[in-house]
């Protein structure tokens, strides 16, 4: 079974501070992998998308991606309460009939004022 | 613009009700998606259609039945649910099915079956 797995968390940082996500994942063919945001009772919002090994940056937002390590991890600079919420490690696995997101358990955070 | 649209926000069915679900793009998008979630839960894929055909069906009970009827629309019928059906149902669609594709979601329906 290929499998992505995070820490459920909750995980809890200060206002202003770096959350550090962390995702791992068993399939050695995934190229392509997602953070998705999901506040409670919405649905996931894409935040980032990765394909290459080393770091993509976008605003307060960090991606980085170990191929070697088979992790993922997204930083969140300057964090703030309103990026409480549950944060979904996807990785991309192709079936001979197309492809299927594979996600985590999800790492809930929470940012206290 | 990356929205879908779903319809309807939330939905109360019977056991022996009939009800679908609508998904809308406008994207262009090529590919759709079926996802099921529940409380606390990722997302759990449920259908995939690649150019208006189903391209992977995950074992899915018959009392869900999808349908692609254009490139813009994706339905899902519902017929008979259980209790343990009630969710929430989101779409995705992405440019197509393909490596690294992002997938965007809509809102979703959240259903519960009595």
């Amino acid at each position: 079974q290929k499998e992505v797995e995070q820490n459920s968390g909750p995980l809890s940082v200060p206002e202003g501070a770096i959350a550090s996500l962390n995702c791992t994942y068993s399939d050695r063919g995934s190229q392509s992998f997602f953070w998705y945001r999901q506040y409670s009772g919405k649905s996931p919002e894409l935040i980032m998308s990765i394909y290459s090994n080393g770091d993509k940056e976008d605003g307060r937002f960090t991606a980085q991606l170990n191929k070697a390590s088979q992790y993922v991890s997204l930083l969140i600079r300057d964090s703030q309460p309103s990026d409480s919420a549950t944060y979904l490690c996807a990785s991309r696995m192709i079936y001979n009939q197309g492809g299927k997101l594979i996600f985590g358990q999800g790492t809930e955070l929470s940012v206290k004022p | 613009d990356t929205e879908v649209t779903q319809t309807p926000k939330h939905l109360v069915m019977g056991m022996t009700n009939k009800k679908s679900l609508k998904c809308e793009q406008h994207m262009g998008h090529r590919a759709m998606y079926w996802y099921k979630q529940k409380a606390k839960k990722p997302p759990e894929l449920m259908f995939v259609y690649s150019y208006e055909k189903l391209s992977i069906n995950e074992s899915v009970p018959s009392r869900f039945s999808p349908e692609c009827p254009n490139s813009s629309l994706l339905n899902l019928h519902l017929h008979a649910l259980q209790p343990e059906d009630s969710a929430l149902y989101l779409c995705a669609s992405s440019q197509e099915d393909g490596e690294g594709e992002t997938q965007y979601f809509g809102p979703g329906t959240r259903l519960l079956v009595l």
